[in-house]
């Protein structure tokens, strides 16, 4: 199956910097990435759609101007998590969908904000 | 939001044995897609079930779908400990492509 990477694999930062994580496909365009974040023993949650060249899209709830996603190419998606809380601190995962129904996962990132 | 629940939250089955799971939904779909997820890491994909499918094989793993009651199982047949994993549903509702989750099985298989 396609490769979808995260860099990196994990962060720790302090509390009031920003951090970001790409999300990358690696053998095959992606118009459409997706970002989520899961809590520890919970579900995963969608946060945004990202389309290449157009402005991401958030689910409710989700602050647009603290979650910054770029989608400047076919084969990569950022996310820049701005002025990051302890509250901040989960797993971030990515997906991409290229042609296809499926969508494949990164591994994620996880992001520890002290 | 999530899109429904899942149950059991957790099941402890003995290697050998055959480990069922079920999800429910509440809106109309494209398809139900089941991932695993192994502890802290991404998800892989096992199945995807589009509505006009009622069930679905893929190896020792079977998908039934049923969309007049908003529900779907997966059946692991012949359990392995390397089954030890969260399993999770997702709707595809529409032509966004998004992903609704569900809450997750925590499957333990017991050597």
């Amino acid at each position: 199956g396609a490769v979808v990477s995260q860099h990196p694999s994990w962060v720790i930062c302090k509390s009031g910097t920003s951090v970001k994580i790409e999300c990358r496909s690696l053998d095959f365009q992606a118009t459409t990435m997706f970002w989520y974040r899961q809590f520890p023993k919970q579900s995963l949650m969608l946060m945004a759609t990202s389309n290449e060249g157009s402005k991401a899209t958030y689910e409710q709830g989700v602050e647009k101007d603290k979650f910054l996603i770029n989608h400047a190419s076919l084969t990569l998606s950022t996310l820049t998590v701005t002025s990051a809380h302890p509250e901040d601190s989960s797993f971030y995962i990515c997906s991409a969908r290229g042609g296809h129904d499926e969508q494949f996962f990164g591994p994620g990132t996880r992001l520890t904000v002290l | 939001s999530q899109q429904g629940e899942e149950d059991p939250q957790a099941l402890s089955i003995q290697e050998g044995e055959n480990a069922t799971m079920n999800c429910s939904y509440k809106t109309s779909i494209n398809n139900l897609q089941w991932y695993r997820q192994n502890s802290g890491r991404g998800l892989v994909h096992l199945i995807l079930i589009r509505s006009n499918e009622r069930e679905k094989h893929s190896g020792r793993l079977r998908v039934t779908l049923d969309t007049s009651k908003k529900s779907s199982s997966l059946l692991i047949t012949a359990s392995r400990a390397a089954d030890t994993a969260s399993y999770f549903c997702a709707t595809e509702r529409d032509s966004s492509y998004k992903l609704i989750f569900g809450s997750g099985t925590r499957l333990l298989v017991r050597p």
